[in-house]
């Protein structure tokens, strides 16, 4: 099972893009990538999903390199609202990968004005 | 309104004395599975379930028991809570044609 290695934190500015990276090097074939957003006091909320590539949508893009051994959370201008932990989690809920999952230790993303 | 609804959010009880901590989902999902939430080590899995009767244990399965008897809930029983079992738990579920893990609110549960 893939582990995962993020920043523990990061500092950005309004109106930035921010990038946060995680690392997967176990990562196998099946599995899929998947970033969760988490506010204090409540449950994490998916952000974005993919395979290989990049993959974008209305609030985030996903970049995997061919290898997939890393995937970079791209947030394109953000605000305060956007302060939160980040999570990357590398597996799957489909019926033939497995239910087990393992989530990175989350980055801590601090915006300021 | 599609959601995961866990009881209870808040719990303080003694070591030892036995407690369940509901999850209900109203999204026919077919997996279901329990985190816990502990300062600087994240999410971590208890147990998970990919469907009626079928559960397996997660990362940290220790302490805690589950059972999926019916598609929509998902108890988690600590049968002789310790100290070491406070934390924040989390249910989540998800249908088997995404990977989208939809999160309950969270129950925070001291064990004195």
């Amino acid at each position: 099972l893939a582990k995962t290695t993020q920043p523990i934190s990061m500092d950005s500015y309004e109106g930035q893009e921010v990038n946060i990276t995680c690392s997967h090097n176990n990562i196998a074939t099946n599995d899929y990538i998947t970033w969760y957003q988490q506010f204090p006091s409540q449950g994490p909320r998916f952000i974005i999903q993919g395979y290989k590539t990049k993959v974008t949508n209305e609030v985030a893009s996903l970049f995997i390199p061919a290898d997939r051994k890393s995937s970079t959370l791209s947030l394109p201008r953000v605000s305060l609202s956007d302060t939160a932990v980040y999570y990357c989690l590398v597996g799957g809920t489909r019926r033939n990968q497995g239910g087990k999952l393992i989530f990175g230790q989350g980055t801590e993303l601090s915006v300021k004005p | 309104e599609a959601q995961v609804t866990q009881n209870p959010r808040y719990l303080i009880t003694v070591t030892g004395k036995k407690l369940t901590v509901t999850c209900s989902q109203n999204m026919n999902h077919e997996y279901m599975s329990w985190y816990r939430q502990d300062p600087g080590l994240g999410l971590r899995q208890i147990y998970y379930s990919m469907n009626v009767e079928v559960t397996d244990k997660g990362d940290v399965p220790e302490g805690y028991k589950v059972s999926r008897k019916e598609k929509r809930n998902f108890p988690l029983i600590l049968e002789s809570p310790s100290p070491n079992q406070t934390s924040l738990y989390f249910c989540a579920s998800s249908p088997t044609s995404t990977g989208e893990l939809f999160f309950g609110e969270g129950s925070r549960l001291t064990v004195l």
